[in-house]
């Protein structure tokens, strides 16, 4: 099976401007997850999504939105970009959704704001 | 929420060595508990997991042990070899934290040749 994939892989935005991020899920995968990774907080919980709702939100500000398609396919939104978004976003895909199962990530998005 | 605390931040070994680190959690309540790899530039990976009805996994030269009491973790690494080198993460999930892994700061282990 493919891994999960994340497009597009870079990204350079200027501050006040918004950004997508998309994520395929590993196929037959139906719950995926993001998360920011940063060297001074590691990786944070921003949402997960099962099956096109939200179960689950980090303590994000609302600037941060995601939504989930029919596919399993994920989509993240930031808007009105700050200096602080500057990230490694990262999904991660789980096969049922379920309370403990495995979780694998995609190679990433290396979003810089500048 | 759930707190993961990860020590040691660094942790520097010698080819055949053994790694430990050791994560301690907040919510006990939780019950699923991953550890992954993560190579400088590459997405984090899963290595071993273990679930709360378990006290301790093994596979080949990684094995993690549970102490639901004292609510740690730890992952223990035999025989290192420089390809170990990495940015260790524990984490944690269940509980009230369902569907999200909370993270550990992670472990950056270098073994020395």
């Amino acid at each position: 099976k493919a891994g999960v994939t994340q497009t597009p892989r870079y990204l350079i935005k200027t501050r006040g401007q918004q950004v997508t991020l998309s994520c395929s899920p590993i196929s037959g995968h139906r719950s995926v997850s993001w998360y920011q990774q940063t060297p001074g907080q590691g990786l944070q919980f921003l949402f997960e999504y099962f099956s096109e709702t939200q179960r689950n939100k980090g303590n994000f500000p609302g600037r941060f939105s995601g939504r989930q398609f029919s596919n399993s396919r994920s989509e993240m939104n930031v808007s009105t970009l700050e200096l602080g978004d500057s990230a490694l976003y990262l999904c991660a895909s789980s096969a049922t959704g379920a309370v403990t199962y495995e979780q694998y990530f995609g190679p990433g998005t290396r979003l810089t704001v500048t | 929420g759930e707190n993961v605390e990860q020590h040691p931040s660094t942790l520097s070994v010698q080819e055949g060595d053994s790694a430990v680190i050791k994560c301690t959690y907040s919510d006990s309540a939780s019950n699923y508990f991953p550890w992954y790899k993560q190579e400088l530039g590459k997405r984090p990976q899963l290595i071993i997991d273990i679930r709360s009805n378990v006290g301790e996994k093994k596979d080949q030269r990684i094995a993690v042990t549970l102490n639901k009491t004292a609510k740690h973790f730890s992952l223990h690494i035999t025989e290192t070899q420089p390809e170990d080198s990495a940015v260790y993460f524990c984490a944690a999930s269940g509980g009230g934290s369902n569907y999200k892994l909370t993270f550990g700061k992670g472990t950056l282990l270098t073994v020395n040749p």
